[in-house]
């Protein structure tokens, strides 16, 4: 168990609609990353917040967005939703802000759009 | 987009025998590499986090070495064991965020 949350694990959605993953990091961490893992794909980052504040966007499509809320927790929005969003969601904490900071992975949420 | 690339994709060890895969990275603008253990139906777990040339680590059966200059780390694994089985991950930090990358993963299968 990394101390990393995330809710809800499954998600099973219908295109066109909008969803909301949630995810909690270690207490003491300031730095969330979220990923996505599709089947074609490897781990693709999509963005990072440090201490409420958007650090790094990775390949983010225009219609998700995130925020990181004052108690650290992080929330991923994807709108629009098409069938090849469907993939495992990971996000991720870290102490700091900085590429040598190890990285502790959530459970992942599995999202599945029909 | 970065090349990082990871090799082989997948190899079959038998049990007790030792081996080592490659992660190749970009040799300039380097930052970190982590390296990662994913078990299927789990999530990554990191294992190595590399940021000096030269650098060698080391956790129980499994190592690393990194070579910034010519950009490639090797990760090893000592007397292989069925629960080694994983997806072993590595991801390049570049000097900027925008330069941050993970491999496609070498798949091991350790057969008793």
């Amino acid at each position: 168990d990394s101390g990393v949350t995330q809710t809800p694990k499954h998600l099973i959605t219908a295109t066109g609609q909008r969803v909301t993953l949630r995810c909690s990091p270690r207490s003491g961490d300031l730095s969330v990353y979220w990923y996505q893992q599709s089947l074609d794909q490897g781990l693709q980052f999509l963005i990072q917040y440090y201490n409420g504040e958007e650090r790094a966007k990775g390949n983010i499509l225009e219609r998700f967005s995130a925020q990181q809320f004052p108690d650290l927790h992080s929330e991923l929005n994807l709108s629009s939703l098409e069938l090849g969003d469907s993939a495992l969601y990971f996000c991720a904490s870290s102490v700091g802000n900085s590429g040598s900071d190890e990285q502790f992975f959530g459970p992942g949420t599995r999202l599945t759009v029909l | 987009i970065l090349n990082v690339e990871q090799s082989p994709q997948s190899l079959h060890v038998q049990e007790g025998d030792s081996t080592n895969f490659t992660c190749s990275f970009p040799s300039s603008n380097f930052y970190a590499l982590h390296w990662y253990r994913w078990e299927t139906a789990k999530s990554p777990e990191a294992l190595f986090v590399m940021t000096l040339n030269g650098d060698e680590k080391k956790k129980g059966r499994i190592s690393a070495t990194l070579n910034t200059k010519e950009g490639y780390s090797y990760l090893y694994i000592k007397g292989s064991q069925p629960e080694d089985s994983a997806t072993y991950l590595c991801a390049f930090f570049g000097d900027s965020w925008g330069k941050f990358q993970f491999g496609a993963g070498t798949q091991v299968v350790v057969t008793p």
